[in-house]
């Protein structure tokens, strides 16, 4: 089973921040917090991933709280190619990690 | 640099039958998973394969193998077919040692008949 949740689905409207939350009350201090988005019958694409420091790269920013129990993903000015399932996942590193995805946050970007 | 490569894109087979698919993960990449992907179950890890070994295996019957050749290359194998193995078969690789996000492919879709 997925040791994260997210909500189900989320709307936000384009040019306006998207901020998608990821709840991981059970995560490990040697665990990160990886996202990943699939649009429709494409592979998920990597988009960011950080262990306790906020991350931001150029498509999106990750903060995760002090006790880093939960984080959310800020995508700055959505566009309606965001429109697509936000996964986010907890792993390890190194390892024969795999990837365990929950149902993940339908997004839709609306015009 | 090129992504990772998964032949063919699409496949038709009939139940029973085998199928073989392929994956040519990202040039210095050696670790290979592969993931099935359907509308009941999302997506689901099948195995993990670094230096030509399966480290990691998912929760799928013996029908279900793989292998990893010396160019890290990978392919995965069903036998006897049956119609809930209809699904878009996804191949991911990664860098093993360091920070990196898995890079996937985008798939072949698997129709049973």
């Amino acid at each position: 089973d997925a040791k994260t949740t997210q909500p189900t689905s989320m709307d936000c409207a384009e040019g306006r921040a998207a901020n998608l939350p990821c709840n991981h009350s059970t995560i490990s201090g040697n665990e990160y917090v990886y996202w990943y988005r699939q649009i429709h019958s494409q592979g998920p694409q990597y988009i960011i991933h950080g262990l306790k420091n906020n991350e931001t790269n150029e498509m999106a920013s990750l903060i995760i709280t002090e006790d880093r129990k939960s984080s959310t993903l800020i995508l700055p000015h959505a566009t309606l190619r965001d429109t697509a399932v936000y996964y986010c996942i907890s792993l390890t590193q190194g390892g024969s990690e795999k990837l365990v995805f929950g149902k993940g946050t339908k997004l839709t970007v609306n015009p | 640099k090129a992504g990772v490569t998964q032949t063919p894109r699409y496949l038709i087979k009939t139940r029973g039958q085998q199928v073989t698919l392929s994956c040519s993960p990202i040039s210095g990449h050696r670790s290979v998973s592969w993931y099935q992907q359907t509308p009941g179950q999302g997506l689901q890890f099948l195995f993990e394969y670094f230096s030509e070994t399966q480290r990691n295996k998912g929760n799928f019957p013996g029908r279900f193998s793989g292998r990893q050749f010396s160019n890290s290359r990978s392919e995965m194998n069903v036998s006897t077919l049956e119609l809930g193995d209809s699904a878009l078969y996804l191949c991911a690789s990664t860098y093993v040692g360091g920070n990196y996000g898995y890079t996937f492919g985008s798939g072949t879709r698997l129709t049973v008949v």
